[in-house]
């Protein structure tokens, strides 16, 4: 139980695009989502949470108008790098936290993570 | 965010030896969840072992334990005959009140037969 799925698992596009990615979990509802960056041989860097119904939350540093967040839905958080350029290449994983965990010892479910290149 | 220290980019064991990988954090926090994932070359985040701040016994899943020392703020993973398959990076994580995860710099384990 708890898969939540990452979709694409790879991309590579041109500079300029804008890529969607989607964090899905399958069997479960997931009241809060978090999108990491991670560069290569480097640690995960939490850039914002989002809950289900309300606005994400950024950390600082990271630009909300380049990386747009909507959490939908109980089972569906997309992350949109807008007008992306070469910098915005990284990997980036998504996580989920189920509804009804709440303060436990159940780890974040994560996804399998997306390679986004920009040309 | 907390911060955690993993001090160690990189750990060679020989197989069937034991590994121990360190770390460190810093919090006001009383009540937390550590853990430690491992990330093989995938890149898919594996949940290796848990700890609950509040627990005072070690954690163990198999070949893996942890030494944790609340006082010290300390949260060592030993490694204990050490597989290839254990060849991956391990990271180091701290869970704060909010759910938020921080994130050690990781360390690499590389597994000689």
């Amino acid at each position: 139980g708890a898969v939540v799925s990452q979709h694409p698992s790879r991309v590579i596009c041109k500079s300029g695009t804008s890529v969607k990615i989607e964090c899905r979990s399958l069997d479960f509802q997931a009241t809060t989502m978090f999108w990491y960056r991670q560069f290569p041989k480097k640690s995960l860097m939490l850039m914002a949470t989002s809950n289900e119904g309300s606005k994400a939350t950024y950390e600082q540093g990271v630009e909300k108008d380049k990386f747009l967040i909507n959490h939908a839905s109980l089972t569906l958080s997309t992350l949109t790098v807008t007008s992306a350029h070469p910098e915005d290449s990284s990997f980036y994983i998504c996580s989920a936290r189920a509804r009804g965990e709440g303060w436990s010892n159940q780890p974040q479910h994560f996804g399998d993570g997306t390679r986004l290149s920009i040309l | 965010a907390q911060t955690v220290t993993q001090s160690q980019p990189e750990m060679s064991v020989q197989e069937a030896e034991t590994v121990t990988l360190s770390c460190t954090y810093d919090t006001s926090e009383s009540d937390y969840y550590l853990f430690w994932y491992k990330q093989p070359p995938s890149r898919q985040m594996i949940l290796v072992i848990r700890q609950e701040a509040y627990k005072q016994q070690n954690a163990t899943e198999n070949r893996f334990s942890v030494n944790f020392q609340k006082a010290a703020k300390s949260f060592s993973l030993k490694i204990s005959d050490s597989q290839l398959g254990d060849a991956a990076m391990y990271f180091c994580a701290y869970r704060s009140n909010d759910y938020k995860l921080s994130f050690g710099a990781g360390t690499t384990v590389t597994v000689r037969a």
